[in-house]
């Protein structure tokens, strides 16, 4: 069945350094990833999306990479922020049905 | 324009209650999905409505039922409550035009504690 799961659970970095978040997917089949940020005791918020037929795509001090050989994800944070802590949620989506997240890996920035 | 909304936040039941919980959706918004985060773990699917239907389920028992109003507004039924039910629920709203009908956007949730 679905699932996506996460290689390391948590994640501590140092501030001003890069953070990089990873995700195995198991559906070759899914055809949209999104990364979410959740904040203590907030809902899961957007943070950058990717379609399949794409491998990268950038937005402010985030990227995404998508992997299809390998069935992989990564979220790179740069110049990670005190700001960045939270756990990150990666998600795919299987042609229109609704998304499977992983587990999540919390984020750490230590001073 | 106003974000997702749940109510209520924080409640507690006993086993064997019933509980609903209620969401209004993202100004626009047509397409309203539940998710249910145990404590440490990541979202998983309940269902999803569209205008009024139910048009997705993912592996929950039938007392988890669920509404969608004419104004996208919707609720989530527990009944018979478990121990296990005790979890964040997660309302999330889209559209169906650009973006919108791709990205999720999550209310805070509401948290619920079965004894």
């Amino acid at each position: 069945g679905e699932s996506v799961g996460l290689h390391l659970p948590t994640l501590s970095v140092q501030e001003g350094d890069n953070s990089i978040i990873n995700c195995a997917y198991s559906n070759s089949a899914s055809d949209y990833f999104i990364w979410y940020k959740q904040e203590s005791g907030k809902g899961p918020q957007f943070i950058i999306d990717i379609r399949s037929n794409m491998d990268k795509r950038q937005g402010q001090r985030v990227t995404v990479l998508l992997n299809k050989t390998v069935k992989h994800l990564s979220l790179q944070i740069a110049a990670t922020q005190p700001g960045d802590s939270a756990v990150y949620f990666c998600a795919e989506r299987n042609y229109g049905q609704n998304f499977v997240f992983g587990p999540g890996t919390r984020l750490s920035v230590l001073p | 324009e106003t974000g997702v909304t749940q109510s209520p936040t924080h409640l507690i039941k006993t086993r064997g209650q019933q509980v609903t919980l209620r969401c209004s959706s993202q100004s626009g918004h047509n397409t309203v999905s539940w998710y249910q985060q145990a404590l440490g773990q990541g979202p998983q699917f309940i269902f999803q409505y569209y205008r009024e239907e139910e048009n997705g389920r993912g592996n929950f028992p039938p007392r988890f039922s669920g509404l969608q109003f004419p104004n996208y507004s919707s609720e989530l039924n527990v009944n018979a409550l478990e121990l296990d039910d005790s979890a964040l629920y997660l309302c999330a709203s889209k559209g169906d035009r650009g973006s919108g009908a791709n990205v999720l956007t999550f209310g805070a949730g509401s948290r619920l504690t079965v004894l």
